[in-house]
């Protein structure tokens, strides 16, 4: 069945480094969505990608889809302490398949 | 509005006990999902209802059923669960599950079971 992977599972960044979460999925995907989830909160909706080799920027975020469209990365320029979070890619085929999800702490 | 409403925000219960989780939403939305998310996991999909009726079960047990009285809410009935059922169950909406560029999901706020 379809699978998405994502690494790094974990990443303790100093703040005002960069961040990069990475998703690859064994299928090529119709669309992938980006969600970050605070501590003790629920996923809330970033962004999606649906062409092949979008780009798509928002702030200090970066969201990129692969030419094959399957694979995605987040980067996170300069990061703060309000980035922290578990960030989960989601591929779809229809329903949403989860990645494992990267969990960012920043240290101040 | 986009916000996806669930009650109650907290549950204990026992493994003999019978209790519902409800959740709402006001945008319209067709398909309406159950997961469940365990501790460092993401969340497991469950059910999706699409247009009122059941359109995947992705085979969960019968101690959870999932009912959907109208397009706007969503319970999940729960009845002898174990303790390794405790854990973040989440709702969520979207707007149409059959057109690509909609289905960006909308999460409410979860949950959280514990079954003593």
């Amino acid at each position: 069945g379809q699978q998405v992977m994502q690494i790094p599972q974990y990443q303790h960044v100093q703040e005002g480094e960069d961040f990069t979460t990475y998703c690859n999925s064994s299928t090529t995907l119709s669309n992938i969505q980006w969600y970050k989830q605070r501590p003790g909160g629920h996923p809330v909706f970033l962004i999606q990608l649906v062409k092949s080799g979008e780009v798509k920027k928002q702030k200090r975020l970066t969201f990129q889809f692969g030419e094959a469209k399957k694979n995605s990365s987040l980067h996170i320029t300069a990061t703060q302490t309000t980035d922290v979070g578990t960030y989960f890619c989601s591929g779809s085929q229809g329903n949403l398949i989860f990645g494992k999800g990267t969990k960012l702490s920043v240290k101040p | 509005d986009t916000e996806v409403t669930q009650t109650p925000k907290h549950l204990v219960m026992g493994m003999t006990n019978k209790k519902s989780l409800k959740c709402e939403q006001h945008m319209g939305h067709r398909a309406m999902y159950w997961y469940k998310q365990k501790a460092k996991k993401p969340p497991e999909l469950m059910f999706v209802y699409s247009y009122e009726k059941l359109s995947i079960n992705e085979s969960v047990p019968s101690r959870f059923s999932p009912e959907c009285p109208n397009s706007s809410l969503l319970n999940l009935h729960l009845h002898a669960l174990q303790p390794e059922d405790s854990a973040l169950y989440l709702c969520a909406s979207s707007q149409d599950p059959g057109r690509l560029a909609k289905n960006i999901q909308y999460f409410g706020a979860g949950t959280r079971l514990s079954v003593l």
